[in-house]
Parts: C-alpha cells; sequence; structure tokens
C-alpha cells in the first residue's frame, strides 16, 4: 500500500519561500509522476505541478514563474517550493501519485494534507 | 487559461440517480482529455472514483460510472446513499504534462 505524508512549516510569512517535503512509502518510487495539489479553505481543487524521479517537471502555467519541484529518490521524497507568498497562497496542500491510465493522466493515492497559512 | 466547468450543486434523494457533468470553458471533452473524478467530504483528502473516462478506482462501488456525454465528461451515481454526499472534482488532462481540476459540484442526499 502506497503513503504519502506531507512535511513542513505551517506558517510562512509574506513574501517569503514556501517549502513543503512528501515522503512516500510502500512504492516503486522511481517508476511514477508525483504531484502537488492544493486548495484554499472552502475553495476547490488546483494541480500545482508533477515531477518524474528524473527531475522533469511540469507546472500549472499561472504558478510557474513561482514555482519549483524536485526529487531526492534516496529518501523517496519530492518537494515544492513556492516564492514570493502571499495570503493567496494559504491552503491545504496534498501530495499525491500520478497514477497510469492511457497515459499519465489521474491521481491515485494521496496525503493527508498540510495546511499553509502566510502571514502578513 | 482553461476553465472546467462543472455545475454548483445537485440534490438527488436517497436511491435516486444523479448525472455531474464536466465541461470545457471553450470546446469538447473526449476520452482524448482522459477524465477522472474525484469525491472529497470535509476534512479528507480527495478519494479517487474514476479514470480514463470510465475505469473504477479500487474498492469504488459499481453504483459510480463514468462517461462521455455529448461534449462533457460525467458521472452518474446510480442508486444514490447518505455517504455519497460529499463534493466532486473532475481532471481533465490537457496533455504536456498538465492537468486541470474543474470546479467542483457540491451534491446533497436528501
Amino acid at each position: 500500500q502506497v503513503q504519502l505524508q506531507e512535511s513542513g512549516p505551517g506558517l510562512v510569512k509574506s513574501s517569503e519561500t514556501l517549502s513543503l517535503t512528501c515522503t512516500v512509502s510502500g512504492d516503486s518510487f522511481s517508476s511514477y509522476f508525483w504531484s502537488w495539489i492544493r486548495q484554499p479553505t472552502e475553495k476547490g481543487l488546483e494541480w500545482i505541478g508533477r515531477v518524474y524521479p528524473s527531475g522533469s517537471a511540469n507546472y500549472n502555467p499561472s504558478l510557474k514563474s513561482r514555482v519549483t519541484m524536485s526529487v531526492d529518490t534516496s529518501k523517496t521524497q519530492f518537494s515544492l517550493k513556492v516564492t514570493s507568498v502571499t495570503a493567496a497562497d494559504t491552503a491545504m496542500y496534498y501530495c499525491a501519485r500520478v497514477g497510469f491510465g492511457s497515459v499519465w493522466d489521474h491521481f491515485d493515492y494521496w496525503g493527508q494534507g498540510i495546511l499553509v497559512t502566510v502571514s502578513p | 487559461q482553461t476553465v472546467v466547468t462543472q455545475e454548483p450543486s445537485f440534490s438527488v434523494s436517497p436511491g435516486g440517480t444523479v448525472t455531474l457533468t464536466c465541461g470545457l470553458s471553450s470546446g469538447s471533452v473526449s476520452t482524448g482529455y482522459y477524465p477522472s473524478w474525484y469525491q472529497q467530504t470535509p476534512g479528507q483528502a480527495p478519494r479517487t472514483l474514476i479514470y480514463t473516462t470510465n475505469t473504477r478506482s479500487s474498492g469504488v462501488p459499481d453504483r459510480f460510472s463514468g462517461s462521455i456525454l455529448g461534449n462533457k465528461a460525467a458521472l452518474t451515481i446510480t442508486g444514490a446513499q447518505a455517504d455519497d454526499e460529499s463534493d466532486y472534482y473532475c481532471v481533465l488532462y490537457m496533455g504536456g504534462g498538465i492537468s486541470v481540476f474543474g470546479t467542483g459540484t457540491k451534491v446533497t442526499v436528501l
């Protein structure tokens, strides 16, 4: 059974960098894409991006200028950095595994989420 | 900017059938967008229901089914139960590694 667990600071100051890590257990880490998804309170889900263990990444065009994802295969972890955060970046952040249907097209395992609040 | 649209809310009676849809602000949804569907209850992470248009994830009851209806992706709940009361999101794969979530539908069972 695949398990994902988000970790990182729950409070980030405005204009600083948000950094989160997702630790994966129970599956072949190197064979899948891994994604970050966020959800402001009482709002919908937003895809942030995905990364492959090779380091290749794709990002939401609306966030691309501020987002970087990276991978540490030795620790089976992948990470998210969002620079120059504002109150609009306050959200629950989920990490998820990208599943293969006909293409790498859906999210089949999810972490429980971590709430990140941006303070003034 | 691609917008994936869903109905804001639906109400269904216990035992009834409801069909949620997932459309594009411009253009039609086809199987080539590999639509997937997720259920989310308050305070919980999303749960995967359907992927690649109509494949049920492991453990998902067969009262949930996916399809393409006209120019939209669709999720049908047949024989709704009280614990189906949740938010439902679709995702479309746009190609090039990019996915987009729909706006979400709140389903009430009463």
